[in-house]
């Protein structure tokens, strides 16, 4: 099934520095969306990117998206202690039966260190 | 805007016990997914209903599972009778429609244990 995997499973920087994650898909997608979830609380949504866009920005976060290799990447920028968080994107599923669905990574952990 | 509210935010029940999890919606959001999340398998999707029908069940686990909506501003996701293999965080989210498309908001959710 068509899943996003992020990459890597787990970061550890500085505060300041900039901290950059991967998704990885499967199959054909509409759009692709990156989530952070804090510890104890629901997702949050951060950005979307459609299919026939490459990238996008929303304050410190830019995300890049490469149909051709079925790829995106996360980038924040001057990281802070408060991104400390778990990130996850999520694709959808092209057209048809389930284009509905967000089909939801295993998320990258990141720790900022102040 | 209050954002989509669950509740219980934590429950702990013995197995066999029967376990209900509450949702209310974003008022005016039409698309309603439940969800599960654990260490193992990740974010599963439950169920989703798109104006208070429900449209795929697929992702319920078994017949113990049940999920309804009665009307816009609340859903429901009931276990009966709950099992150990049951814990997990149960997150409720919402979207303005067309899910996949548009962000889904998703509440707090309901850490549930079963002993």
């Amino acid at each position: 099934s068509q899943q996003g995997e992020e990459d890597p499973q787990a970061l550890s920087i500085q505060e300041g520095e900039n901290a950059t994650m991967n998704c990885s898909y499967k199959t054909s997608i509409n759009n692709l969306q990156w989530y952070r979830q804090n510890s104890g609380r629901g997702l949050v949504h951060l950005i979307l990117i459609r299919s026939n866009e490459r990238e996008k920005h929303s304050g410190r976060l830019r995300v890049t998206l490469d149909t051709s290799k079925k790829s995106s990447s996360l980038l924040i920028t001057a990281s802070r202690a408060a991104d400390t968080a778990s990130y996850f994107c999520a694709t959808d599923r092209g057209s048809g039966a389930g284009s509905y669905q967000l089909t939801f990574g295993k998320g990258t952990k990141l720790s900022v260190i102040p | 805007d209050a954002g989509v509210i669950q509740s219980p935010r934590h429950e702990v029940t013995e197995m066999g016990q029967e376990v209900t999890l509450r949702c209310k919606p974003i008022s005016g959001h039409n698309s309603l997914f439940w969800y599960r999340q654990t260490m193992m398998r990740g974010l599963e999707l439950l169920i989703y209903f798109n104006n208070n029908v429900p449209i795929d069940d697929s992702g319920m686990p078994e017949d113990r599972f049940s999920a309804k909506m009665p009307n816009a501003s609340f859903s429901t996701l009931k276990i009966q009778p709950s099992e150990p293999r049951d814990s997990a965080v149960y997150f409720c989210a919402t979207a303005v429609m067309g899910g996949a498309r548009q962000p889904q908001h998703f509440g707090d959710g309901t850490r549930l244990s079963i002993l």
